[in-house]
């Protein structure tokens, strides 16, 4: 199976500031299309997984352009330009090269 | 695009557990995966396997001999059944549409509410 690792597994960012996520797969997760399958999710309190990201750096319908996808072959990365107090949630990546799919663990973001 | 969880919210160990995922605003017969995929404390985000369009499924590993996902196109929903649970599959459970053109899911949207599955005599 692919492993996901991600990290920070928490942190706590300044509204206005930016945040940084990274994601490290045990594998490449660039198919011979070009394609990396790589997607970015976010968890919000009281809420079920949304969309940020798919196949690597595209962005989803209604994510706030503050927010960027980017990487290669086994790492990523997801910016926060400016954090905003409803960013607050848990952030996952998920490799959909192979199955099983695979998530990584989880990065807490919390506003201080 | 909308999906809705259903389910027993208590299941008895070595029970099965029973879950319906509800579509409106798509057909199942459209669109290629349907996914279940359930949070835990202990394992995070798991990934549980899907069906397809067509009615192929692809299932993770470790709950292979345990899971069936299976489609009712009449209903327009699919579903989820997992035998001889334990303690270890009380988790929140989300139903999800799978999006790409491949041998599986590429990316989940949208997703279900999530239905809360306690595993307890």
């Amino acid at each position: 199976d692919i492993v996901m690792t991600q990290s920070p597994r928490s942190l706590s960012v300044t509204p206005g500031e930016p945040a940084s996520i990274s994601c490290r797969a045990s594998q490449s997760l660039l198919h011979r299309n070009g394609d990396h399958y790589f997607d970015w999710y976010v968890q919000k309190p009281g809420q079920s997984p949304q969309l940020l990201f798919y196949l690597g750096s595209n962005r989803a319908s209604g994510v706030p352009d503050r927010f960027s996808g980017s990487g290669s072959g086994t790492y990523f990365t997801l910016q926060i330009r400016r954090v905003e107090a409803e960013d607050v949630g848990v952030y996952y990546c998920m490799q959909s090269l192979e199955t099983p799919l695979t998530f990584g663990q989880g990065t807490r973001l919390e506003i201080k | 695009v909308q999906l809705q969880e259903s389910g027993p919210g208590l299941v008895k160990p070595l029970g099965t557990l029973s879950l319906t995922c509800g579509v409106s605003g798509d057909s199942i017969t459209n669109t290629k995966w349907w996914s279940w995929v359930r949070l835990s404390p202990g394992k995070g985000l798991e990934w549980i396997g899907e069906v397809s369009n067509s009615g192929s499924t692809n299932y993770n590993s470790p709950l292979k001999s345990r899971v069936s996902i299976s489609l009712d196109r009449s209903m327009n929903q699919f579903s989820l059944r997992l035998t001889s649970v334990t303690a270890a599959d009380t988790a929140v459970y989300y139903c999800a549409r799978g999006n790409g053109w491949g041998g599986s899911s590429d990316w989940f949207d949208p997703w279900g509410q999530g239905t809360r599955i306690t595993v307890s005599s």
